[in-house]
């Protein structure tokens, strides 16, 4: 059964950058037939699409965060990152990483992680 | 403001049918596939329909999707306490160029 489990840093200090890892176990994540996301959710925007990465590195982010965002994927630790800069009070929220499969008609996130709280205070 | 609406609320009582619109616009529900998710008090998310209305293994046909025009419906049937939840619908928008989720909908069974 894949798994998939954030970690990092619950508190993070504005205008610092937050970093979270997401570890995949019970499966691959050198897989061309996946790409491996970020969703957080906040009581004020709910859900929120971050962005995707492929085994390979390649990226879509959403636009609204772009300038702030980056992600990366190590395939030796079965590990993909999430990094944002600049952070304020509403980023402050609860981060999950998922698995998009390729394989169907749309996209869609078939596992999740459990979620980690960051709450961005001084 | 979410991009897709979602009731914020709906309830039903043991064994009854309820269904959860979720409405969007031509760029989003109206040329993509729509999945639906469901998010128990404390759990992360699980995926209940993709595609539109296709089941992954697992998920009991009590469950299903729809989806016409620019709306897509979520039912369930034979309603179980256990199915009191959160549940969000999602799809790619190609305007905004980003994954977009509905507001969710809190489901009582009274």
């Amino acid at each position: 059964q894949l798994q998939l489990q954030e970690s990092g840093p619950g508190l993070v200090k504005p205008s610092e950058t937050l970093s979270l890892t997401c570890t995949v176990s019970g499966g691959s994540i050198n897989s061309r037939s996946h790409y491996w996301g970020w969703v957080r959710q906040s009581p004020e925007k709910g859900l929120e699409w971050i962005g995707i990465i492929s085994y390979a590195g390649n990226t879509n982010y959403n636009v609204s965060l772009k300038s702030r965002v980056s992600m990366s994927v190590d395939p030796s630790k079965s590990q993909f990152s999430l990094r944002l800069s600049s952070v304020t009070a509403a980023d402050t929220a609860v981060y999950y990483c998922a698995r998009i499969p390729l394989t169907g008609q749309g996209y869609y996130f078939d596992y999740w992680g459990q979620g980690t709280l960051v709450t961005v205070s001084s | 403001q979410s991009v897709l609406t979602q009731p914020p609320s709906v309830s039903a009582a043991p064994g009854q049918r309820v269904t959860i619109s979720c409405s969007g616009s031509s760029s989003n529900i109206g040329n993509n596939y729509v999945s639906w998710y469901q998010r128990l008090p404390g759990a992360a998310p699980k995926l209940l329909i993709y595609d539109n209305n296709k089941r992954p293994s697992g998920i009991p046909d009590r469950f299903s999707g729809s989806k016409s025009g620019t709306s897509a419906t979520l039912g369930i049937t034979g309603l179980q306490t256990g199915d009191e939840a959160e549940y969000y619908c999602g799809t790619w928008d190609s305007s905004l160029s980003a994954w977009v989720f509905g507001g969710g909908t809190k489901l009582t069974v009274l």
